[in-house]
């Protein structure tokens, strides 16, 4: 099973500002995924990214979200400005087309980010 | 997108079998059923997919009737440290152009008591 990593585990900030989010799968993926989870509820789509540039968006992600993967290696999520709102666990997830029996619907997930904002 | 329905929580014992049953009455040829597990705090992990009939790995079993149109995920001998959220997800295998975004709903709240 790939391995996935998120840093920080925890993250507290002031509203307002910006905070970036890093993911650090363990192999070589192409496909990668950020979700997030507000507390007591669902598991959300924000973002895919494929061969190095954002192939699906939901309608969470707006402008000020923003992802890149700078070095080949992390994959981060970027909110410039953050809200309350957006206090939440966000989860990275990687699909890797090369295992066998893997679809779209297998995904790796790591073990998130826990974001506060004050 | 199929219409996903599964009970929003079920008790069980410890040793006990549990069967959690998806309903998915308009899945499409292309889609495959896929469930996962979540921990508190944790994030989803992958359990088992299947497209029909019977699928059985290390940790559970995934029983697909003829039609499809439902699904059961059966967890043999559970234990408390099975105590976790399980989301049955319906999507295409191909995606067309889609790089599948997983949509999760919210699950079945499986308890174990001892």
């Amino acid at each position: 099973e790939p391995e996935v990593t998120q840093t920080p585990s925890h993250q507290v900030t002031q509203m307002g500002q910006e905070v970036i989010l890093r993911c650090v799968p363990i192999s070589n993926h192409l496909y990668f995924y950020w979700y997030r989870q507000i507390l007591g509820q669902k598991v959300e789509f924000l973002v895919s990214f494929y061969n190095n540039e954002i192939s699906e968006k939901s309608e969470i992600f707006d402008d000020q979200f923003s992802v890149e993967r700078p070095d080949g290696s992390n994959f981060t999520l970027k909110i410039r400005s953050t809200k309350l709102e957006d206090s939440a666990m966000y989860f990275c997830a990687i699909r890797d087309p090369g295992l066998a029996g893997s679809t779209s619907d297998t995904q790796y997930f790591g073990p998130g980010t826990r974001l506060t904002v004050l | 997108l199929a219409k996903i329905t599964q009970p929003i929580s079920m008790d069980s014992y410890e040793g006990q079998e549990v069967n959690i049953t998806c309903s998915h009455n308009n899945i499409a040829t292309n889609d495959y059923i896929t469930w996962y597990q979540q921990f508190p705090s944790q994030g989803p992990r992958f359990i088992i997919q299947g497209y029909k009939t019977k699928v059985t790995n290390e940790v559970a079993s995934l029983f697909i009737p003829a039609d499809r149109k439902s699904s059961t995920l059966s967890l043999p001998r559970v234990s408390l440290s099975d105590t976790a959220v399980y989301y049955c997800l319906v999507g295409d295998m191909y995606n067309g152009g889609s790089q599948g975004n997983l949509i999760f709903g919210k699950g079945t709240k499986l308890s174990v008591k001892p």
